[in-house]
C-alpha cells in the first residue's frame, strides 16, 4: 500500500550526538514536510522540500538540517545544534490535491 | 504564524453532532480550507476540504460561510473513537508552500 513510513519509531540520544529520522514515501508525491510536536502542543514546521534537491527553512529550522536527493526519500538530521530536541517528529508528503499524508511519527529522548 | 483560530478545547456527547468552528478571517481567494484530526501519538489524518460550497464525506461535513471566513466540521453522530486533536489549516491546493498548523481544538466525546 501507498504512503509514508517514518523510522525509528522511538529513539533515543545522548547529548551531543547528531541523529537522523527517515521519511520514505511512495506516493509519488513531489512535496515533503517535517513538523515538530511537543507535548499538549500543536505542529511547528521544520523544513520542507517542493522538489527534489531544493528545500526551504520552516519556522524552527535552527539545529536540524534535511536532504533531498531522491523524490521518495527526506531524512531530517538533528544536530548537536538542537537544544531541546526531544519531541515527536512528524513527516508528511502533499497530493496534487493539496491533502498532506502523515507519517506514523518518531519520538526522540534525549538522555 | 497560523492563519486559522480555533477554540483549544471541546465536549460533545456520545451520539449527538460534534461542531468544531474555525476562523480564517485573512483566508485568500485561491485558498482551500482542510481539515485534519490527530488522535494520541499518531500523525494526524486528512477528514476533508472545501473551497467555497459544503462538502460532505463518509467521515464529515463542511460547512463553509459565504464569506469564507469561517467554516465548521460536523461530525454527525460522535463516537468515543472521534476523541482527537482536530486541526484547520488553509491553503492554496496546488502550491507546495509553507504549511502552518495552529494548535486545534482537542474534542472530548463523554460517553
Amino acid at each position: 500500500d501507498g504512503g509514508i513510513t517514518q523510522s525509528p519509531k522511538y529513539l533515543f540520544r545522548k547529548e551531543g550526538q547528531n541523529v537522523t529520522l527517515s521519511c520514505e514515501q511512495n506516493l509519488n508525491h513531489d512535496a515533503m514536510y517535517w513538523y515538530r510536536q511537543d507535548p499538549g502542543q500543536g505542529l511547528r514546521l521544520i523544513y520542507y522540500s517542493q522538489i527534489v534537491n531544493d528545500f526551504q527553512k520552516g519556522d524552527i529550522a535552527e539545529g536540524y538540517s534535511v536532504s533531498r536527493e531522491k523524490k521518495e526519500s527526506f531524512p531530517l538530521t538533528v544536530t548537536s545544534a538542537q537544544k531541546n530536541p526531544t519531541a515527536f517528529y512528524l513527516c508528511a508528503s502533499s497530493s496534487y490535491t493539496g491533502e498532506l499524508f502523515f507519517g506514523e511519527g518518531s519520538r526522540l529522548t534525549v538522555l | 504564524d497560523a492563519k486559522t483560530t480555533q477554540p483549544p478545547s471541546m465536549d460533545c456527547a456520545e451520539g449527538r453532532a460534534a461542531n468544531l468552528p474555525c476562523n480564517h478571517s485573512t483566508i485568500s481567494g485561491n485558498e482551500y480550507v482542510y481539515w485534519y484530526r490527530q488522535i494520541h501519538s499518531q500523525g494526524p489524518q486528512y477528514i476533508i476540504h472545501g473551497l467555497k460550497n459544503n462538502e460532505t464525506n463518509e467521515m464529515a461535513s463542511l460547512i463553509i460561510t459565504e464569506d469564507r471566513k469561517s467554516s465548521t466540521l460536523i461530525l454527525p453522530h460522535a463516537t468515543l473513537r472521534d476523541t482527537a486533536v482536530y486541526y484547520c489549516i488553509v491553503r492554496v491546493r496546488n502550491r507546495d508552500d509553507k504549511i502552518i498548523f495552529g494548535k486545534g481544538t482537542r474534542l472530548h466525546i463523554l460517553p
